[in-house]
C-alpha cells in the first residue's frame, strides 16, 4: 500500500519561501510509471493542481504559479519537494502531495494516492 | 475560474439516485476522474477513466461521459456518501490538470 506524508513548517512569513517535502512509502519513486504531484486547497475552497515531477526530474507546473514554483525529487530518500517563493496570504492553504497514475486507453490520468495534507499559513 | 464547471450543491433522498456533472471543453478529448472529500480529510478517488472504480469503492458509484460533460452517478445514495465531489481532467491546452469547483452532496 503506497502512502504519502507531507512535512514542513506550518507557518511562513509573507515574501518568504514555502518549503514542503513529501515522503513516499510502500513504493519507489524511481521505479517510474507515475507522476508525483502537489495540490493545494484554500480554506473552504476547491482543489488547485500546482505541478508534478517524474522520477527523472522532468516537471510541469500550473501556468498560474509557474513563476514561483519549483518541484524537485530525491530518489535516494524516496521524497519529492515543493518550493513556493514570494508567498502572500493568498497562499494559505492545505497542501497535498499525490501520486498521479495513467490507466491506459480507458483509464485516463488520475490521482490515486494522497497524503493527509498539511496546513500552511502565511502570516507575519 | 475553473475550466471545469460543477453545480455547487446537489441533494438526494436516501436510497435514491443522483447524478453530479462536470462540464468543460477538454472533456471532449480527455477522461475525467472523480474524488470524494469529507470534512477534514484528503480527497479519495472514486471513479477514473471511462468508468473504473478503485478497489474498495462501492459499485453504486459509476461514471459516464458525453460530449463536453462527464457525470458521476450514485445509485442508491447512502448517508455516508454525503461529501464534496470534485472532477479533474486536463485543461484546454492538454498540458496541465484542473479541478472542477466541487459539488456539495447532501443526502436527505
Amino acid at each position: 500500500q503506497v502512502q504519502l506524508q507531507e512535512s514542513g513548517p506550518g507557518l511562513v512569513k509573507p515574501s518568504q519561501t514555502l518549503s514542503l517535502t513529501c515522503t513516499v512509502s510502500g513504493g519507489s519513486i524511481s521505479s517510474g510509471g507515475y507522476y508525483w504531484s502537489w495540490i493545494r486547497q484554500h480554506p473552504g475552497k476547491g482543489l488547485e493542481w500546482i505541478g508534478y515531477i517524474y522520477y527523472s526530474g522532468s516537471t510541469y507546473y500550473n501556468p498560474s504559479l509557474k513563476s514561483r514554483v519549483t518541484i524537485s525529487v530525491d530518489t535516494s530518500k524516496n521524497q519529492f519537494s515543493l518550493k513556493l517563493s514570494s508567498v502572500t496570504a493568498a497562499d494559505t492553504a492545505v497542501y497535498y502531495c499525490a501520486r498521479q497514475s495513467h490507466g491506459g486507453a480507458e483509464g485516463g490520468v488520475y490521482f490515486d494516492y494522497w497524503g493527509q495534507g498539511t496546513l500552511v499559513t502565511v502570516s507575519s | 475560474s475553473s475550466e471545469l464547471t460543477q453545480d455547487p450543491a446537489v441533494s438526494v433522498a436516501l436510497g435514491q439516485t443522483v447524478r453530479i456533472t462536470c462540464q468543460g471543453d477538454s472533456l471532449r478529448s480527455y477522461y475525467a476522474s472523480w474524488y470524494q472529500q469529507k470534512p477534514g480529510q484528503a480527497p479519495v478517488l472514486v471513479i477514473y477513466g471511462k468508468n473504473n472504480r478503485p478497489s474498495g469503492i462501492p459499485d453504486r458509484f459509476s461514471g459516464s461521459s458525453s460530449g463536453n460533460t462527464a457525470s458521476l452517478t450514485i445509485t442508491g445514495a447512502q448517508a455516508e456518501d454525503e461529501a464534496d465531489y470534485y472532477c479533474n481532467s486536463r485543461d484546454s491546452s492538454g498540458n496541465s490538470w484542473v479541478f472542477g469547483g466541487g459539488t456539495k452532496l447532501t443526502v436527505l
